[in-house]
């Protein structure tokens, strides 16, 4: 069966510090991959998703940054993070096409 | 023409009641609908999904009714349980290539005991 794990779980940073956010699949091979931001009372908002290794597609501009190093790791990232990058980020794959998406269980971001 | 539109924002029931969720979309381009489940500290995990070539679909206590001319469709749970106190979302999917989901706002689910 596939799993999908995304780490840390929680954390908390300083406004202008670095940001590195990891999410691997396993089970499948060649999924997409996407990340995703949920603010609270509102519904989810795609941020990247990527079809294959090294091909990035960005939804909204903005401080963050995403990387696919290899097929089933996805990677997102930030120089110097803003208050507002506070929020929860989640990773999920899918075959492609019209099947679901699965969801990894997000990491909850705070910046201070 | 890009949103779902997702109702109402909370609800509140008594235990074995029919919570109804309702979630409204605009492009007729969407192919695939399904419903997530999020519990506090979690990620959405898939309930129930629907294609527009279906009316009405059932896995246990959860079924989605699809109107496709209404371009609406809803989520209903059967003899709700506290367990099922949870955020639902809707979502509505599209795409050549590149596949991508519309989410609802999310409907917060209490059911009493």
């Amino acid at each position: 069966s596939q799993t999908i794990h995304q780490w840390p779980a929680t954390l908390v940073q300083p406004v202008g510090s670095p940001l590195s956010l990891e999410c691997t699949v396993e089970g499948t091979s060649n999924p997409n991959l996407y990340w995703y931001r949920q603010a609270a009372g509102r519904g989810l908002q795609l941020l990247f998703y990527s079809v294959g290794i090294g091909q990035i597609s960005s939804e909204v501009p903005q401080n963050l940054s995403a990387s696919r190093p290899q097929d089933r790791q996805f990677i997102l990232s930030s120089k110097k993070l803003l208050l507002s990058d506070s929020g929860f980020y989640l990773c999920a794959w899918s075959r492609g096409g019209n099947q679901p998406q699965h969801f990894g269980d997000g990491t909850r971001l705070s910046i201070l | 023409q890009q949103q779902v539109k997702q109702s109402p924002q909370s609800l509140i029931v008594q235990k074995g009641g029919i919570p109804i969720i309702n979630c409204a979309y605009e492009n007729t381009a969407f192919d695939y609908f399904p419903w997530y489940q999020q519990f506090p500290g979690k990620g959405p995990a898939l309930l129930i999904a629907i294609r527009p070539d279906v009316s009405e679909k059932k896995e246990g206590r959860f079924t989605i009714s699809f109107n496709k001319s209404a371009k609406q469709f809803s989520l209903h749970i059967m003899d709700s349980q506290p367990g099922d106190s949870a955020t639902y979302f809707c979502a509505a999917g599209k795409g050549s290539g590149t596949y991508k989901y519309i989410f609802g706002t999310g409907t917060r689910l209490k059911v009493l005991a």
